[in-house]
């Protein structure tokens, strides 16, 4: 069973340009998560999303960030325009349900570097 | 507020020694407890994790954990490490079973020959 996909893997991009990473989850999780995890630190949820729902979005700088996640499946993270504080790692999550402890796996993530 | 507090970075050990890697939270509701393991360059992958039931919780690898209520601790612990295990570990906790995981800052784990 493939796991999250995510690409790119990595991308480096000049200040004040915009980006955007793709995560394809796990056939059949109808939860989706966006992290960011810095240098040195734990992830951080960004949003959560319930199919095509975006139920929790508290955490999301919504003057530069936006997501969306068309059909309930794949999902996209945009940032525009990027700054230098930007530079993360970009994880995505998903699971099968949102409660009860339910296992969230993980993608590789994408490697956000701004210049 | 909840929160995860892994007090040791980095944790060098030599290889067939054992380990055991710190994380106490703060919480004023029950909790469930995981680790989690990130190699360089991937996701993070579940190791273990505490729901209810037995306080000693056995996971992949070797890897088990204790939780602790009364010292609201959950340390990782392995019997003898392998350069294999050599990456970053992270302990997490879910208020009340809900989604959201608050992550610790992690301990790097460096297994030396």
């Amino acid at each position: 069973e493939a796991g999250v996909v995510q690409s790119p893997r990595y991308k480096i991009i000049e200040k004040k340009q915009p980006v955007a990473f793709w995560c394809n989850p796990i056939s059949g999780h109808n939860t989706l998560y966006w992290y960011l995890q810095n240098l040195g630190q734990g992830p951080e949820l960004l949003i959560r999303y319930e199919n095509e729902e975006a139920v929790d979005d508290s955490q999301l700088p919504k003057d530069r960030f936006s997501a969306e996640r068309l059909k309930g499946v794949d999902s996209t993270l945009k940032i525009q325009p990027a700054e230098l504080g930007d530079s993360a790692v970009y994880l995505c999550a998903s699971s099968f349900s949102q409660g009860w402890g339910n296992e969230q796996f993980f993608g590789p993530g994408t490697r956000l570097t701004v210049l | 507020a909840q929160s995860v507090t892994q007090l040791d970075s980095q944790v060098p050990v030599f290889e067939e020694a054992p380990v055991e890697l710190r994380c106490n939270y703060s919480s004023s509701v029950s909790v469930y407890l995981f680790w989690y393991v990130q190699y360089p360059n991937q996701g993070l992958q579940l190791l273990l994790k505490y729901l209810s039931g037995s306080t000693l919780v056995k996971g992949i690898n070797g890897f088990e954990a204790e939780f602790n209520k009364s010292q609201t601790s959950f340390h990782l612990r392995k019997p003898s490490v392998h350069i294999s295990d050599t990456a970053e570990y992270f302990c997490a906790v879910s208020e009340g079973g809900t989604y959201k995981y608050i992550f610790g800052t992690g301990t790097r784990l460096k297994v030396l020959a």
